[in-house]
């Protein structure tokens, strides 16, 4: 299983754009890159997954280089309630792969 | 879209009494189900994975028999915490993957053992 390693931490302030990059070195052929979001106490809530070069919903951007080894969660203009913990994943997407979590980014947001 | 929903959301217990957590895939059938703790300010923990009608896989470190997990349907998995104790209060989460690789997760059950 691919281990993720990203920041501990991060700050920003409302309306920023924020960058949260995670490498993942040994990802594999089959495996998606996968990013969450938790607020304290509750379940991680998907945000967004990609392959590889650029994936963009209605909340973020998620941007792969070719060789996957690394990929950027992009918020465009936070405000305080993107205040979170957020987890990028290797996700092996069989219909039994784990998902493994590595330690997260906690953002703040200030105002 | 998909919801996986767990029950209780919280629950207090005595020391020494079992506890029960359901998960159940709402909408969708869930091949795999995984079960999760968290601690306060830290990652979750990947504790087992169960396939429905057949053992859990426990991750190296959980007690089996401490933390036992029957998945008895393809919508329904459930993680009984055996004798509490006051070390087993945690944050506990499941997820749920459907048959086309998508996975969800539930919004957690905060156990407190007193």
């Amino acid at each position: 299983l691919a281990k993720t390693t990203q920041p501990i931490s991060m700050d920003s302030y409302e309306g920023q754009e924020v960058n949260i990059t995670c490498s993942h070195n040994n990802i594999a052929t089959n495996d998606y890159i996968t990013w969450y979001q938790q607020f304290p106490s509750q379940g991680p809530r998907f945000i967004i997954q990609g392959y590889k070069t650029k994936v963009k919903n209605e909340v973020a951007s998620l941007f792969i280089p070719a060789d996957r080894k690394s990929s950027t969660l992009s918020l465009p203009r936070v405000s305080l309630s993107d205040t979170a913990v957020y987890y990028c994943l290797v996700d092996p997407t069989s219909n039994t792969g784990k998902l493994i979590f590595g330690q997260g980014t906690t953002l703040q947001v200030k105002p | 879209g998909a919801v996986v929903s767990q029950h209780p959301s919280w629950v207090i217990c005595k020391s020494g009494t079992s506890v029960k957590i359901e998960c159940r895939s709402l909408d969708f059938q869930a091949t795999t189900m995984f079960w999760y703790r968290q601690f306060p300010k830290q990652s979750l923990m990947l504790m087992a994975t169960s396939n429905e009608g057949s053992k859990a896989t426990y991750e190296q470190g959980v007690e089996k028999d401490k933390f036992l997990i029957n998945h008895a349907s393809l919508t329904l998995s459930t993680l009984t915490v055996t004798s509490a104790h006051p070390e087993d209060s945690s944050f506990y989460i499941c997820s749920a993957r459907g048959f086309s690789g998508e996975l969800f997760f539930g919004e957690g059950s905060r156990l407190t053992v007193l």
